[in-house]
């Protein structure tokens, strides 16, 4: 099926460095979400960007729906040990349908 | 945001036997819910699409009847793995849409071993 172009694939920094990690998509979408999934965990939702143009935040997170609507991008500033995971951009559609996942950025942050 | 929860969070059973794994949206109405499948190190792999009150839409390559799905309730879908088998050992997710947003959240997952 589908699949948007997420990158990078993966990710090793300092901790306290800020982070950007992005996602492109063929098609347009209605909503760009972002979540983060641990080890042996459910993904968990960090971001959702309802609006083309849309830049939020939450906390040290700011993720950007762009005004294409076929991208997407989010910063972690300042990372810390806990931001350790996979992140997981996706594109959806308002209503019942799948969503739309990128391959995953995994960060590994150096103490 | 909203809650989704899974059981059971993990299972070992023996090669042939079935195994339930149940979804439910704890604090908001689903009429649709969705099952993935994870490998290690791998994205999420979307199963099947689970409707309240009717059939299942199954992905490309999956078997309806290896995997069964049941939306019993607005708030409740299950998938059953029906004669396990080894290949079968994996990590399942379950996933409810808020209607409306485009927003969808995630149980906690369900790793599966099947010896």
């Amino acid at each position: 099926g589908q699949q948007l172009n997420q990158s990078p694939q993966s990710m090793f920094i300092q901790e306290g460095e800020d982070v950007s990690m992005n996602c492109t998509s063929s098609s347009i979408f209605n909503t760009w979400l972002w979540y983060k999934q641990d080890p042996g965990e459910g993904p968990v939702l960090l971001i959702a960007l309802y609006k083309a143009g849309e830049l939020t935040s939450n906390g040290r997170l700011t993720a950007q729906f762009g005004i294409t609507r076929k991208d997407s991008f989010l910063n972690i500033s300042a990372s810390i040990p806990s931001d350790v995971g996979i992140y997981f951009c996706a594109g959806g559609n308002s209503g019942n349908t799948p969503l739309v996942f990128g391959k995953g950025t995994r960060l590994s942050v150096i103490a | 945001g909203a809650v989704v929860s899974q059981h059971p969070s993990w299972v070992i059973c023996k090669s042939g036997t079935s195994v339930k794994i149940e979804c439910r949206s704890l604090d908001f109405q689903a009429t649709t819910m969705f099952w993935y499948r994870q490998f290690p190190k791998q994205s999420l792999m979307l199963m099947a699409t689970s409707n309240e009150g009717s059939k299942a839409t199954y992905e490309q390559g999956v078997e309806k009847d290896k995997f069964l799905i049941n939306h019993a309730s607005l708030t409740l879908s299950t998938l059953t793995v029906t004669s396990a088998h080894p290949e079968d050992s994996s990590f399942y997710i379950c996933s409810a849409p808020v209607w409306g947003t485009g927003t969808q959240y995630f149980g906690p997952g369900t790793r599966l071993l099947v010896l």
